[in-house]
């Protein structure tokens, strides 16, 4: 079993729709969360971290679930530039620093 | 934009040949990434470094070795390069408990 798994999509919808993208880790001693935007050929560039308490920025709004062991990415009112593909990233603040990728969920917003 | 660059940006190489990429960095962060990026992947891990001369191995280490001589620079070596090395090379620096960030990639193509 991989350590971050993420439904690869791809997320077909509509501009202005709301879509949410969700990502299991499996390592329960991880600590730092990431949501990362990846657009085609580019490198990979950090869209929020996510934090414990949930956190909002904009359009998009982060949530961690410990207990079930997801965080999730919620986009409202999707314009066409967010058309991209979303990483999640899973890390240990202790120990060996591992920051892990899950495969990325691919969406496209559709005019 | 993080002091992270990258080389070479391409490279055509042939197989059974070594090949090194360099990652330079202008930030002193403490930790250095190499992932490797292919169709259906995502970003995954080879080796990283959490401070000069340590290094550990990622998920997809065999046939990759890693230096870190001084802080800034991170080296990965194809000691023999295979067809199967043919991706996207990413290198990413963090420091600690806090994001990282990618170079541009380097785009290696093993004929």
């Amino acid at each position: 079993r991989k350590e971050v798994e993420q439904d690869p999509g791809p997320f077909n919808v509509p501009e202005g729709a709301t879509v949410a993208f969700n990502c299991t880790y499996s390592n329960s001693a991880s600590q730092s969360f990431f949501w990362y935007r990846q657009d085609c050929r580019k490198e990979p560039k950090l869209l929020m971290s996510v934090y414990s308490s949930g956190n909002e920025d904009g359009r998009f709004t982060a949530q961690l679930n410990r207990a079930s062991q997801y965080i999730s990415l919620l986009i409202r009112d999707s314009k066409l530039s967010d058309s991209a593909t979303y990483l999640c990233v899973v890390s240990a603040t202790s120990g060996t620093y591992k920051y892990i990728f899950g495969t990325g969920t691919r969406l496209k917003v559709l005019a | 934009d993080a002091g992270i660059t990258q080389s070479p940006r391409h490279k055509v190489t042939e197989t059974g040949t070594p090949v090194t990429l360099r990652c330079h960095q202008t930030e002193n962060h403490r930790y250095m990434y190499w992932y490797r990026q292919d169709p259906g992947h995502g970003l995954r891990l080879i080796h990283y470094s959490y401070g000069v001369k340590d290094t550990d191995k990622g998920e997809v280490s065999d046939g990759y070795s890693v230096s870190r001589s001084k802080t800034e620079d991170f080296l990965l070596t194809l000691e023999s390069a295979t067809s199967s090395q043919t991706s996207v090379y990413f290198c990413a620096i963090r420091d600690r408990n806090t994001e990282a960030f990618f170079g541009q990639g380097t785009r290696l193509t093993v004929v």
